[in-house]
């Protein structure tokens, strides 16, 4: 158990449904992180977000919609997503946004778009 | 060109061998150094950040050459239980952390 919870755990939604995932973390941290995991590829960063404040957004398409209303909890909102959108997302979070901080993964949430 | 490059095996070796794993970055600016160990379909959980001098934590060795811009992961005593896949991550500045895709490893009884 590393502190981080997702929900849901699974998701299977329409192109033109709309859903958000959310991650929350019990460890006192300042960072939160979204990424994307598809198959046979690297974790690919998405967005951070530092004392609530989002710092990085990695050309991400709006359909993707990051909320962070305090630095326990991260929402990602997803809509009219497409079919190469199905991987596994992965919260993580991190005492800092500083370059030597490590990070703590949430067990992710599988996301198939149909 | 990747930013961080990994061999993506499959390694796999007798219970009680050693191993080793090489990550390769491309920018010299990168600053901080992790391997991550991903079992299959959970999430990746921190082994070890690696320091310049290089570091050990019991059967783990993490080592870092700056001047050929690779980082190394050696594993002694393999168990069973280290059969996973193994993400190499650099940060170059901040908030940038980068994976590899990561090594598989399937320590064999």
């Amino acid at each position: 158990e590393t502190g981080v919870t997702q929900t849901p755990r699974h998701l299977v939604m329409g192109m033109t449904n709309k859903k958000s995932l959310k991650c929350e973390q019990h460890l006192g941290h300042n960072a939160m992180y979204w990424y994307k995991q598809s198959a046979k590829k690297p974790l690919e960063l998405m967005f951070v977000y530092n004392f609530k404040e989002q710092t990085e957004n990695n050309s991400v398409p709006s359909r993707f919609s990051p909320e962070c209303p305090n630095s326990s909890h991260l929402f990602l909102h997803l809509h009219t997503l497409q079919p190469e959108d199905s991987a596994l997302y992965l919260c993580a979070s991190s005492q800092d946004a500083g370059a030597v901080y490590e990070q703590y993964f949430g067990p992710g949430t599988r996301l198939t778009v149909t | 060109r990747k930013e961080v490059e990994q061999d993506p095996g499959p390694f796999n070796v007798p219970e009680g061998a050693t191993v080793a794993f090489n990550c390769t970055y491309s920018n010299s600016a990168s600053q901080s150094f992790f391997w991550y160990r991903q079992d299959c379909r959970k999430e990746p959980k921190l082994l070890m950040s690696v320091y310049s001098s290089g570091n050990e934590d019991g059967r783990f060795t993490a080592q870092l050459n700056r001047a050929s811009q690779y980082i190394s992961l050696l594993i002694r005593d393999s168990k069973l239980s280290d059969s996973a896949t193994y993400l190499c991550v650099v940060n170059i500045a901040g908030n940038q952390f980068y994976f590899g895709t990561g090594t598989s490893l399937t320590v064999i009884p």
